[in-house]
């Protein structure tokens, strides 16, 4: 079954330093979308995009987020200046034009922000 | 976004039958009923979604009330690879970006 892959599977950095998560999502797939979960707390929801631009966005992605579609297959979350309580799994998910459809969700990425 | 009730946690045996219910009297006619787990150190995983009709797939079948304020997710045979926390999620069936709202779900413990 076709899969969305994340990279890196950690990423250690500093605090105020930027960091860029990767994803490729699934090739047939138009919506994509970025959840987090802190450790012991529920997965929650970051930002939609489809037709590159930003379809909706929840209070936790402020001015500090961003997302990009650099090419045909990347889909990218880039934190600006991280913060301590930025560290969190953070999950990429694509889905197709279909309504209702399931979403495919990747293995994620391991932010720890020191 | 609609809301739906699910147990904390839920134990059962290798190998017998799991009943996993999931309240949601606010759902309107548009919503799908969605189920996702979440194996430890995972991802969500898409398990099984429905509207109205009762829904089978190769890992679960979804059995939904006929007023739809209730469903269940029933694992046939349970193995301990089920053990995970299943998400009962309603998503709005409208063309678009639908995100989808995780609450706690219900963590399932399976016992050898």
């Amino acid at each position: 079954e076709p899969e969305v892959t994340q990279t890196p599977s950690h990423q250690v950095t500093q605090m105020g330093q930027e960091v860029i998560l990767r994803c490729v999502p699934i090739s047939n797939h138009l919506y994509f979308y970025w959840y987090r979960q802190i450790l012991g707390q529920k997965v929650e929801f970051l930002v939609s995009f489809y037709n590159n631009e930003i379809s909706e966005k929840s209070e936790i992605f402020d001015d500090q987020f961003s997302v990009e579609r650099p090419d045909g297959s990347n889909f990218t979350l880039k934190i600006r200046s991280t913060k301590l309580e930025d560290s969190a799994m953070y999950f990429c998910a694509s889905s197709e034009l279909q309504l209702g459809e399931k979403l495919f969700f990747g293995s994620g990425t391991q932010l720890s922000v020191l | 976004d609609a809301k739906t009730t699910q147990p904390n946690s839920m134990e059962s045996n290798e190998e017998e039958p799991v009943h996993l219910p999931c309240n949601h009297s606010t759902i309107s006619g548009t919503d799908y009923i969605h189920w996702y787990r979440q194996l430890p150190s995972q991802g969500p995983e898409y398990v099984i979604h429905g509207l109205t009709s009762n829904v089978n797939n190769r890992m679960a079948s979804l059995a939904i009330a006929e007023d739809r304020k209730s469903s269940t997710l029933i694992l046939h045979r349970a193995t301990l690879r089920d053990a995970a926390v299943y998400y009962c999620i309603l998503r709005e069936g409208i063309q678009g970006a639908q995100k989808l709202v995780f609450g706690q779900g219900t963590r399932l413990t399976i016992n050898p």
